[in-house]
């Protein structure tokens, strides 16, 4: 059972470059998340997408695009990379509902990205 | 705009030690609390999620709890061991919202 898995763990691009982060779960969760990660700023939500075929903003959307493929991935995109989208993104999953067991976010090990 | 600070950034013990993590959030209608842990270079791993409904959580040695009033959790971690070094975070889920507001972290050191 791999949990939520990222791709690539390492990229480092050219100002203006675009790529795009894959994220995929195979807990058979509804909700998947893409956060950032900087120092002192803590982790903030990106995008999310409660259910197959939806997605939202969250609180620093600007200069992403996300893709809910199906209901196992997730994807990020970034069409012209900027310096100050370096950061560490972190992809997780969840299934909301009643009980402990859910409401639990899952997370990915992380892309660790460097835009010059 | 719901903000969650932990209290401190940085805390190093010597093993053996029982130790508390300190969180607080501003806006108390949350639908429930998780605290991770992330080692560095990775990604973050659930520890233990309360409910709003719920006082405390135990799992091990760890024992969160939970005092929506006054908008106060703590995690409790009995006899530290060298491999509890890691940064804990808290994150506070809103009633009807899909997200989580994280802290930025209390980094613990358990020395040998």
């Amino acid at each position: 059972n791999a949990g939520v898995t990222q791709t690539p763990k390492f990229q480092v691009l050219k100002t203006g470059q675009s790529m795009t982060l894959q994220c995929a779960q195979d807990m058979n969760h509804n909700s998947m998340y893409w956060y950032r990660q900087d120092p002192g700023m803590g982790l903030r939500l990106i995008y999310y997408s409660a259910s197959e075929g939806t997605t939202d903003k969250g609180e620093v959307p600007n200069g992403y695009n996300v893709s809910r493929l199906n209901k196992r991935e997730f994807s990020l995109r970034l069409e012209s990379a900027a310096p100050s989208q370096t950061s560490v993104y972190f992809c997780a999953s969840s299934n909301p509902g009643q009980g402990s067991a859910k409401n639990i976010q899952y997370f990915g090990a992380g892309t660790r990205l460097s835009v010059l | 705009k719901q903000e969650v600070t932990q209290i401190p950034a940085a805390l190093s013990v010597p093993e053996g030690e029982n130790l508390v993590l300190n969180c607080s959030f501003t806006d108390s209608a949350i639908y429930n609390l998780q605290w991770f842990r992330q080692d560095p270079g990775k990604g973050l791993t659930s520890l233990l999620l309360i409910q709003s409904s719920q006082r405390e959580q135990t799992s091990g040695r760890l024992n969160a709890s939970l005092d929506k009033s006054s908008g106060r959790s703590t995690l409790y971690i009995a006899a530290s061991q060298p491999g509890d070094s890691a940064t804990y975070l808290c994150a506070v889920k809103q009633g009807g919202s899909e997200k989580l507001v994280f802290g930025k972290g209390t980094k613990l050191t358990v020395n040998p």
